[in-house]
């Protein structure tokens, strides 16, 4: 069976870095890209980059390059998605998901709360 | 980056109807990939379609897509009480940004 699950809810303080993780289990981990989504509360899906962990080549969106780092570790079948500094707009659901061609499993979803 | 809009932005719809949801994209969406997904509240998006018309592993024929281009579908031909969601579309055929649409919501009237 194909799973993602992903690490628990993060509650932390403006400036404050934090890396969650997605463990992939069921498949060949190094075949399929890893997508990581944004969800803000009340909103809508925003798509954030993915990467191959064969090789840990790396897609962001526009909208968060430099502001995010997804990488990966093949060894353990897990994604991960860090951020150095952050900020209370970065409070939301994030999801990782498999992608071959479109995203087709996804994690349960990491809350991050971030609040002084 | 391509940017999708969906319509309407909510649908509202009794049971056994017919529901019919639009995505447009401001480019053409290459080889059209596209996909459409479901969310129900609490729960992680579920893949519906992909390819503009494929359907995903276990999802019912009640669900299909068409479209290809800039003007895609989403039609579920008899509403049943778990279908009552929010929809999204998604290009996934132009990097770098795999963009969304804003979503539309499908509520019981």
């Amino acid at each position: 069976e194909v799973q993602l699950v992903q690490s628990g809810a993060e509650v932390k303080k403006p400036g404050e870095s934090l890396r969650i993780s997605c463990k992939g289990s069921g498949y060949s981990f190094t075949s399929y890209w890893i997508s990581w989504v944004r969800q803000m509360p009340g909103k809508g899906l925003e798509w954030m980059g993915r990467i191959d962990p064969s090789d840990s080549y790396t897609n962001y969106s526009p909208s968060f390059q430099g502001h995010v780092t997804i990488s990966a570790d093949k060894s353990i079948s897990t994604a991960y998605l860090q951020w150095s500094s952050l900020k209370a707009s970065d409070t939301a659901m994030y999801y990782c998901a498999r992608q071959e061609i479109a995203p087709d499993y996804w994690g349960q979803g990491t809350l991050v709360t971030v609040s002084s | 980056e391509i940017v999708l809009t969906q319509s309407p932005g909510t649908l509202s719809l009794s049971p056994g109807e017919r529901a019919t949801l639009s995505c447009r994209a401001s480019q053409s969406v290459s080889s059209s990939y596209l996909a459409w997904y479901q969310q129900k509240p609490g729960q992680a998006p579920r893949l519906l379609i992909y390819g503009a018309s494929s359907r995903a592993t276990g999802i019912p024929d009640r669900f299909s897509g068409s479209g290809s281009g800039t003007d895609f579908t989403l039609t579920i031909s008899r509403l049943e009480p778990e279908d009552f969601a929010v929809y999204y579309c998604q290009q996934y055929g132009s990097s770098p940004g795999f963009t969304f649409g804003p979503g539309t919501k499908v509520d019981i009237k």
